[in-house]
């Protein structure tokens, strides 16, 4: 049974419009989240997390938004750009645990 | 520093063998997280380190699989008696605790079973 899911395999954009990014969750006992990028032939890199305490967190064109009553977070990259096209990854722990468990993962391609 | 890395990168053994994996970590990182990633799926934890204790295992880890960390730097995962289902690409982290716990990944090492 997967906790951490991601429903949507891949997702097409059009460059310079917004990616929405969604990731749901069935552990109540997570707080802390994490979003990865990664490109082929190479490890993942760390883009964005989150705390509990937020329901929002922004790093430039990354936003992280948090709905822990729905289980639900999403990852907003506004503009997208084609360096953006990889497989983003939501990750999960229970108190900044030690344990992450990651989602299967949403390829996104951004068009030029 | 150049990151984590992790060698070999790739990895073709036969079904049967023993195969080892090397990991280094960000040097100032006292956590070290072993993870399997197959395709289509994302990565699965197998092990944890704080400096050199083992911490905490996966039931994805079967006693064909042993980590360790000796002097609570680099990590080595071996695979005895490797079977076809063991291709995989195995992902080692780093991470210290503070502020909030980030983990970096390394490259990954691709072991294919034959």
């Amino acid at each position: 049974d997967q906790q951490v899911k991601q429903n949507s395999p891949s997702l097409s954009v059009q460059e310079g419009r917004i990616s929405i990014l969604n990731c749901d969750y069935t552990n109540s006992m997570f707080d802390y989240f994490l979003w990865y990028k990664k490109y082929p032939a190479e490890g993942p890199t760390f883009l964005i997390s989150i705390s509990s305490i937020k329901d929002k967190n922004e790093d430039g064109r990354f936003t992280v938004f948090l709905n822990k009553s729905a289980k639900h977070l999403s990852l907003h990259i506004v503009p997208s750009q084609p360096g953006d096209s990889a497989v983003y990854f939501c990750a999960a722990s229970e108190t900044y645990g030690q344990n992450f468990v990651f989602g299967p993962g949403t390829r996104l391609s951004v068009l030029p | 520093d150049t990151g984590v890395s992790q060698d070999p990168r790739h990895k073709i053994t036969k079904r049967g063998q023993n195969v080892t994996f090397r990991c280094d970590p960000i040097s100032e990182h006292n956590r070290l997280y072993w993870y399997r990633q197959t395709l289509g799926q994302g990565p699965e934890f197998l092990t944890y380190f704080q400096n050199e204790a083992q911490l905490e295992k996966s039931r994805l880890l079967s006693d064909r699989f042993s980590a360790e960390r000796p002097k609570g730097s680099f990590s080595t995962l071996e695979i005895q008696r490797t079977e076809q289902g063991d291709s995989a690409m195995y992902l080692c982290a780093s991470s210290s605790p503070q502020p909030l716990e980030t983990q970096y990944f390394g490259p990954g090492t691709r072991l294919l079973v034959l």
